[in-house]
């Protein structure tokens, strides 16, 4: 299957700084999507993207789909400590099928106080 | 609007034992899906489906079946269980058609653990 590297694994940060975390894949996506995992709970859409070169904000958060098609970068401005939680990549490629989603691994994003 | 909803949250199996995961969904979506989520891992797709009586594998199939009898219902059926199906298991929905479409939504996870 296809390889998404999403980076880095986990962030430690303190509350009110900013975040950055960024996905790349081995093969040019069509549609870049930014999911958010709590604690017990099912992946959350932030954001899709949907163009290569587009940027999105949803809120504090910011996504970009790269203009290479192989990647895809998420920013979160002014952390607080409800945005602890896991932060997952996914890709579709062109044609993609029924899904065609590939996920990344996740950033584990902890907010020390 | 419940969205997805699956039952049970949480299950300890015993090897060899056989469950239905089950999974329904309200919204009138005609795609879904069924994941498993590892630990430090990405999910993977299990099966999918795009509406009533339509099913394919996905990336990681084997030990599982599945069956969408319903628009609303997409069962997923474990026949022996082993150690190596412990997971978390999220099943998700989404709308395409002529051009219109959702991105997924997922349900909240079914734990299950087999010892």
């Amino acid at each position: 299957g296809q390889q998404l590297n999403q980076s880095p694994q986990s962030m430690f940060i303190q509350e009110g700084e900013d975040v950055s975390m960024n996905c790349t894949s081995s093969s040019i996506f069509n549609t870049w999507l930014w999911y958010k995992q709590d604690p017990g709970e099912g992946p959350v859409l932030l954001i899709a993207l949907y163009k290569a070169g587009e940027l999105t904000s949803n809120g504090r958060l910011t996504a970009q789909f790269g203009i290479t098609r192989k990647d895809s970068f998420l920013n979160i401005s002014a952390s607080i400590p409800s945005d602890v939680g896991i932060y997952f990549c996914a890709g579709r490629e062109s044609g993609g099928g029924a899904d065609g989603l590939t996920f990344g691994k996740g950033t584990h994003l902890i907010i020390q106080p | 609007n419940a969205g997805v909803t699956q039952t049970p949250k949480f299950r300890i199996l015993k090897i060899g034992q056989s469950m239905t995961l089950q999974c329904a969904q309200d919204m009138n979506h005609n795609y879904m899906y069924w994941y498993r989520q590892d630990p430090g891992m990405g999910l993977k797709l299990i099966y999918y489906s795009v509406g009533a009586g339509i099913t394919d594998k996905g990336e990681v199939p084997n030990g599982y079946n599945v069956s969408r009898s319903t628009t609303e219902d997409f069962p997923l059926r474990l026949e022996l269980a082993a150690p190596s199906q412990t997971s978390v298991y999220f099943c998700a929905s989404s709308y395409r058609r002529r051009g219109r479409y959702t991105e997924a939504f997922f349900g909240q996870g079914t734990r299950l653990t087999v010892v």
